[in-house]
C-alpha cells in the first residue's frame, strides 16, 4: 500500500525556475529514494539519500531529509523543458520500496 | 545495454487467458523485485527474490499471480485467469544488495479486454 504522501501533485513551473516537491513518510527508514518516470516509461533512479544524511547533491538536484520530521524535499534548480516527468519519492525499510503518488512536475519553455 | 530488460513491452490479453512476463536484471545484481504500477499511481511492490529465493511477497500477490527466478538471473512473473483489474504496468527492478538503489526496468504495459 502507499504510505508516502508528496506535496504538490501536480506543479508547472517556467523554463530557468527552481522546483520544489515534498515528500513525507510514516515508517523508520534505512534510505529514501527519488525517481523520475517520464510518460508511460520506466522509473529512472535519481538520487538516495541514507537515514544519516541530512542533505545531498547531484548536479542540479538537491535533496533534503529531515527524519524528525519524516520528511524529504526535492529541489531541481534551474529546470529545463526536459525535466517534465512525474517524480517520486520512495521510502527503503527491509528490501521493498514504497512509493508515494507522485508530483507530476510541467516545466513550460 | 547492460540495464535491466523486459519483454514483452506490451501485451493485449482477453480476459480468462494466461500471460507471461520475462525480466533479466543486471547481470551482477542479486535481487531482483516485481512492481505493479497503475494509472496516476506510485509502484506498488508485489515480491522480489534473493538469487533464486523468493523472500517476500505482497498481499496485492493473489493466488493467481505466481513469480520465479529459477537460476537467480532471469524472472518470470505469471497471471492466471487474467481480469480487467490486472491491467497495469508490470515493473521488474534490481539491485546489489538490499537496501540499495534499485534500477528499473522500462516495464510491460498489460491491458486486459
Amino acid at each position: 500500500s502507499q504510505q508516502g504522501e508528496e506535496d504538490p501533485q501536480a506543479l508547472s513551473i517556467q523554463e530557468g525556475e527552481n522546483a520544489t516537491m515534498n515528500c513525507s513518510y510514516k515508517t523508520s527508514i534505512n534510505n529514501l529514494q527519488w525517481y523520475r518516470q517520464n510518460s508511460g516509461r520506466g522509473l529512472v533512479h535519481l538520487i538516495l539519500i541514507r537515514s544519516n544524511e541530512r542533505e545531498k547533491h547531484s548536479g542540479r538536484l538537491r535533496v533534503t531529509l529531515d527524519t524528525s520530521k519524516k520528511s524529504s524535499s526535492l529541489l531541481i534548480t534551474a529546470s529545463r523543458a526536459a525535466d517534465t516527468a512525474s517524480y517520486f519519492c520512495a521510502e527503503t525499510s527491509g528490501s521493498r520500496l514504497t512509493f508515494g503518488e507522485g508530483t507530476q512536475l510541467t516545466v513550460n519553455p | 545495454d547492460t540495464g535491466v530488460s523486459q519483454n514483452p513491452r506490451h501485451k493485449i490479453t482477453k480476459r480468462g487467458q494466461n500471460v507471461t512476463f520475462r525480466c533479466d536484471p543486471i547481470s551482477e545484481h542479486n535481487r531482483l523485485y516485481w512492481y505493479r504500477q497503475t494509472l496516476g499511481q506510485g509502484p506498488e511492490f508485489l515480491t522480489y527474490f534473493q538469487n533464486e529465493a523468493q523472500l517476500e511477497k505482497s498481499r496485492l500477490l493473489s493466488d493467481r499471480f505466481s513469480a520465479e527466478r529459477p537460476k537467480g538471473s532471469f524472472s518470470t512473473l505469471e497471471i492466471q485467469r487474467t481480469e480487467q483489474g490486472d491491467s497495469a504496468m508490470y515493473l521488474c527492478a534490481s539491485s546489489l544488495a538490499g537496501p540499495d538503489t534499485q534500477y528499473f526496468g522500462p516495464g510491460t504495459r498489460l491491458t486486459v479486454l
